[in-house]
């Protein structure tokens, strides 16, 4: 069982905007950045957004990322069929002085 | 560009230990941390901790103290992880990444995996 936790999928159709939660507590979300993971089928996961909300270089901006208290989100508007992935948050854990993820989110393009 | 190269495949029968290997490139070797992350078939991301390449200093959660050791070489730059008395339930790929900054904790550039199976 994750310490952070996301929805097992979300879907959405061509051109929309779908939204990923990711929830913790004080001890991570709430008091360290979040940063967001793709994972392409068969693929090593791909920093997609860190700080909460900074895109590395060559992510487009309508991937986007937000913090509020112990919970965060990451959006993806525009939905094109190659962004089919699973996401996954992160985040330290000052309790457990450790790396977590999230369970992970499936994300299906209708 | 940065790149981090791993080791291949490997096969196990339980009780056996394997070393996987993670070769960085296209940055300074000891100017950053490397994190090891496994994920067994179907299953999420989970953390096996960090090295200090410039130090040799670990930092490892609780499960796997005793069981997982980190080293470098920074004559080579690669870093191992190893992993001792395996079980079926280690089968898994193991990844190792670049932590970004020690800041945020993002881990910016990943090792393509290393797929370790444990079977009798």
């Amino acid at each position: 069982q994750s310490v952070l936790t996301q929805p097992p999928s979300v879907s959405g159709a061509p051109g929309q905007r779908v939204i990923i939660s990711c929830s913790g507590d004080t001890s991570n979300i709430g008091d360290n950045s979040v940063n967001w993971y793709q994972q392409l089928p068969g693929t090593a996961p791909k920093l997609l957004i860190f700080g909460d909300s900074q895109r590395p270089s060559g992510v487009p901006d309508r991937i986007s990322g937000s913090k509020s208290g112990t919970s965060a989100s990451l959006a993806i508007s525009g939905l094109q069929s190659e962004d089919e992935a699973d996401f996954y948050c992160g985040a330290w854990d000052d309790n457990l002085n450790g790396l977590i993820f999230g369970g992970g989110t499936k994300l299906t393009v209708l | 560009q940065v790149q981090l190269v791993q080791s291949g495949a490997e096969l196990r029968k339980p009780g056996a230990s394997v070393k996987v290997s993670c070769r960085p490139s296209g940055y300074t070797f000891t100017g950053y941390y490397l994190h090891w992350v496994r994920q067994a078939p179907g299953q999420g991301l989970e953390w096996l901790g960090r090295i200090n390449p410039r130090t040799g200093g670990t930092h490892l959660p609780p499960k796997f103290r005793g069981r997982v050791a980190m080293t470098g070489d920074t004559s080579n730059s690669v870093v191992y992880m190893e992993l001792t008395r395996l079980t079926y339930d280690d089968t898994a790929v193991y990844f190792c990444a670049r932590l970004g900054d020690n800041s945020n904790n993002h881990l910016d550039f990943w090792g393509q995996g290393t797929l370790v199976t444990v079977s009798s």
